[in-house]
């Protein structure tokens, strides 16, 4: 079974408005994180935001915001007033565990975010 | 401060050859990680290492060896390479353990490695 699921291959929205990009992961750890990463076209990987299992408020950083729901196992990005740059791949991502073993992340497919003018 | 360095960043290799891609990290981290991204994918882990002179098998690591000699260095080898070893390749290292919070759980991504193998 896929671990993170990101069923919006591709996506466009108007310049200026808010758009969700959907994410569902699959665990049974109690402790994990929940990663959103930019992908421009240049190829950098550039982090956007990250949520703990046991955060009890969703995450926020400027534009960005997390909406997690713990029980049904999402965690959707919400970009706010949509801007030209913001066109790029999006990956959502999660690390299991707190164990002593590392920030290893497993990856969705990514959605690509096309901002229209 | 230069922060995940690889080399090179692009390489074509013919079917057999081998190669080895460097990545460099001068932010004392401990873990360090190697990804693959084959078009229109996420990233798949490949190796990963916890300190140095230790090394992981990830999702993929079949047609790789790594190393870890150095702290700040993680080696990712091809030793025969075969065109389905195409991809764009991602260092990354991070704090060691990941703790609480977005800055507890940063992760340092390197620009990428476009390797082809012809």
């Amino acid at each position: 079974a896929q671990k993170i699921t990101q069923t919006q291959p591709g996506m466009f929205v108007q310049e200026k408005e808010a758009v969700t990009l959907d994410c569902t992961y699959d665990t049974s750890d109690q402790s994990y994180g929940l990663f959103w990463y930019k992908q421009p076209s240049s190829g950098e990987m550039i982090f956007l935001i990250y949520q703990g299992s046991y955060d009890e408020q969703n995450a926020t950083e400027g534009r960005y915001s997390l909406n997690f729901q713990k029980a049904r196992k999402s965690a959707n990005l919400v970009i706010s007033a949509s801007q030209l740059g913001d066109s790029a791949m999006y990956f959502c991502a999660m690390r299991e565990g707190m164990r002593n073993a590392g920030n290893m992340l497993t990856f969705g497919g990514g959605t690509r975010l096309m901002v229209k003018p | 401060n230069a922060g995940v360095t690889q080399t090179p960043k692009f390489r074509v290799l013919k079917t057999g050859q081998s190669m080895t891609l460097l990545c460099a990290q001068d932010m004392n981290h401990e873990y360090m990680y190697w990804y693959r991204q084959d078009p229109g994918m996420g990233l798949r882990l490949i190796h990963y290492s916890v300190g140095e002179g230790t090394t992981a098998k990830g999702e993929v690591p079949d047609g790789y060896n790594v190393s870890r000699l150095k702290k700040q260095n993680f080696l990712l080898g091809l030793e025969s390479a075969a065109p389905s070893q195409t991809s764009v390749y991602f260092c990354a290292s991070s704090y060691s353990p990941p703790t609480r919070g977005a800055s507890g759980n940063t992760i340092y991504f390197g620009e990428g490695s476009w390797l082809t193998v012809v």
